[in-house]
């Protein structure tokens, strides 16, 4: 069975570096979402994609957060600088429509700022 | 608003009785209701989904029962095991259905 694939798994930096998460999604799947997902909380949106344009970017703080799916496949999600409070689980999910339905999430990358 | 609520936040139950969570929204607009199980260290899966037209739908020991009226949805576990320990997310979509809002979730303890 197809999953979304992300990396890396766990990743520790220092505040004011530069991270990067990675995600593949399920192939064929147009739509991706990229959440942040905080302890004990539910996860929440940060950028949605169809194919290779943003669809909603109205949660990302784009002061240091980015987001690309150049070619509407894998995307890659920016923090620069990183910050104490951005400590969290990044999750990818994708879905093959549009709209919200049947998102598929992957195993995310933890994320710890010292 | 795009509030979704859960209740409650913890839940524990002996083996082999019922479970049920209640999730609430705010935007009468949603029309798709999906709920997810997270295990410790895992990612979310999708357990069950309902749409706005459809007021029930069960699989297996698991239903989940749609009130649009109330705005509210709950989520029906059966016969619990030890395995149905999780946490469990409802989400609701939002923004003419384009994107889900998810609630905080409820931690489902199932005692052997």
């Amino acid at each position: 069975e197809a999953e979304v694939a992300q990396s890396p798994r766990y990743k520790i930096t220092e505040k004011s570096q530069a991270v990067a998460f990675w995600c593949d999604p399920i192939s064929g799947h147009a739509t991706l979402y990229w959440y942040r997902q905080i302890l004990g909380q539910g996860p929440e949106l940060l950028v949605q994609f169809q194919d290779e344009s943003v669809v909603d970017d109205s949660q990302l703080p784009k002061d240091r957060f980015s987001a690309e799916r150049l070619k509407g496949v894998d995307s890659t999600l920016k923090i620069q600088p990183a910050e104490l409070g951005d400590s969290a689980m990044y999750l990818c999910a994708s879905s093959s429509y549009r709209g919200p339905e049947t998102q598929y999430f992957g195993p995310g990358t933890r994320l710890l700022v010292l | 608003g795009e509030n979704v609520e859960q209740h409650p936040s913890t839940l524990s139950v002996q083996e082999g009785d019922s479970a049920v969570i209640k999730c609430t929204y705010s935007d009468s607009a949603s029309n798709y209701f999906p709920w997810y199980k997270q295990e410790l260290g895992k990612r979310p899966q999708l357990i069950i989904d309902i749409r706005s037209n459809v007021g029930e739908k069960k699989d297996q020991r698991i239903a989940v029962t749609l009130n649009k009226t109330a705005k509210h949805f709950s989520l029906h576990i059966t016969e619990t095991q030890p395995e149905d320990s999780a946490v469990y997310f409802c989400a609701a979509s939002i923004k003419g259905n384009n994107r889900l809002a998810f609630g905080k979730g409820n931690q489902v303890v199932v005692i052997p």
